[in-house]
C-alpha cells in the first residue's frame, strides 16, 4: 500500500481480555516498530523487527506483550490479559532499512480498556 | 538507558513571534531526527540531522545538532497558527536501528 495502515483504528476491551492489533507496513520496508504514546507525550519504544526477527524488544513492558512479524512484512502486537494502564494510542512504523532512516508511522489504534 | 529530554514541554505564543525548543541527552546518538504529530495521525519527519555541529533549514525552521551530537535544537521563525502541534526529536543508534523519542513539546500558535 502507499502507506502504513493499523487496523483497528480504534478497540475497545474489558480489563482482563486478549487483544491483537494489526500493522501493515510500506512494501519492501525491512525494519518495523511499534510504539505506544500517551496524550500529548512522546511515543514509547516498544519493539523493533528487522525482517522477520525482533532486532531490540527492551520496550516491552512486561510478558503480556507479544509482537510477531512471521513473513517480514505484516506485524501483529498481541496483549494478553489487558489492564486498564494499557489503555493508549499504539503506533506502528516502518522504514526501508532501520538505520538512522526516515520512519514512516501509521495513523495508530487507540486501544481503550474499561 | 538512553533518554531525550526536550523543553519546554508546553509553549503558547502569538502568531509572528520566534521560538526555540531544545532536546538534550548525556548520550551520544548517530542521528537525530525532528518530527512534528497532529491530532489524530502519526508523526511525520521533519528533518534528520546526523553530522556533529550541522545546521539545516526548512522554510521558517532551523534545526541544529550539536557539536557532541548529544543534543539538537529547533527554531521557529514568525511562528504561524498551522505551526501547532507536537514537536518530537527522536535519536537514532547506527548499531541497533533504535529509535528513541522524546516526551515532545507541544506548541499553540494563537492568531
Amino acid at each position: 500500500g502507499a502507506g502504513v495502515s493499523q487496523t483497528p483504528s480504534n478497540k475497545v476491551t474489558e480489563k482482563g481480555k486478549y487483544v491483537e492489533l494489526r500493522c501493515d507496513p510500506i512494501s519492501g520496508h525491512t525494519a518495523l516498530y511499534w510504539y505506544r504514546q500517551s496524550l500529548g507525550q512522546g511515543p514509547e519504544f516498544l519493539i523493533y523487527f528487522q525482517g522477520t526477527g525482533a532486532a531490540d524488544d527492551s520496550g516491552l513492558p512486561n510478558d503480556r506483550f507479544f509482537a510477531v512479524r512471521p513473513e517480514g512484512s505484516v506485524s501483529t502486537l498481541k496483549i494478553q490479559r489487558t489492564e486498564r494502564g494499557d489503555s493508549a494510542v499504539y503506533l506502528c512504523a516502518s522504514s526501508k532499512t532501520g538505520t538512522n532512516e526516515k520512519l514512516f508511522f501509521g495513523s495508530g489504534t487507540q486501544l481503550s480498556v474499561l | 538507558t538512553q533518554l531525550l529530554e526536550q523543553s519546554p514541554q508546553f509553549l503558547s505564543i502569538q502568531e509572528g513571534e520566534n521560538l526555540t525548543v531544545y532536546c538534550n541527552s548525556s548520550s551520544v546518538f548517530s542521528s537525530l531526527q525532528w518530527y512534528r504529530q497532529e491530532p489524530g495521525e502519526g508523526p511525520v519527519l521533519l528533518v534528520t540531522v546526523v553530522t556533529g555541529g550541522e545546521v539545516k533549514k526548512l522554510k521558517r525552521l532551523t534545526f541544529q545538532f550539536g557539536d557532541a551530537r548529544k543534543d539538537s535544537s529547533l527554531h521557529i521563525t514568525a511562528a504561524q497558527t498551522g505551526d501547532t502541534g507536537l514537536y518530537l526529536c527522536a535519536g537514532g543508534s547506527s548499531n541497533t536501528g533504535k529509535l528513541i523519542f522524546g516526551q515532545g513539546t507541544t506548541l499553540q500558535v494563537k492568531p
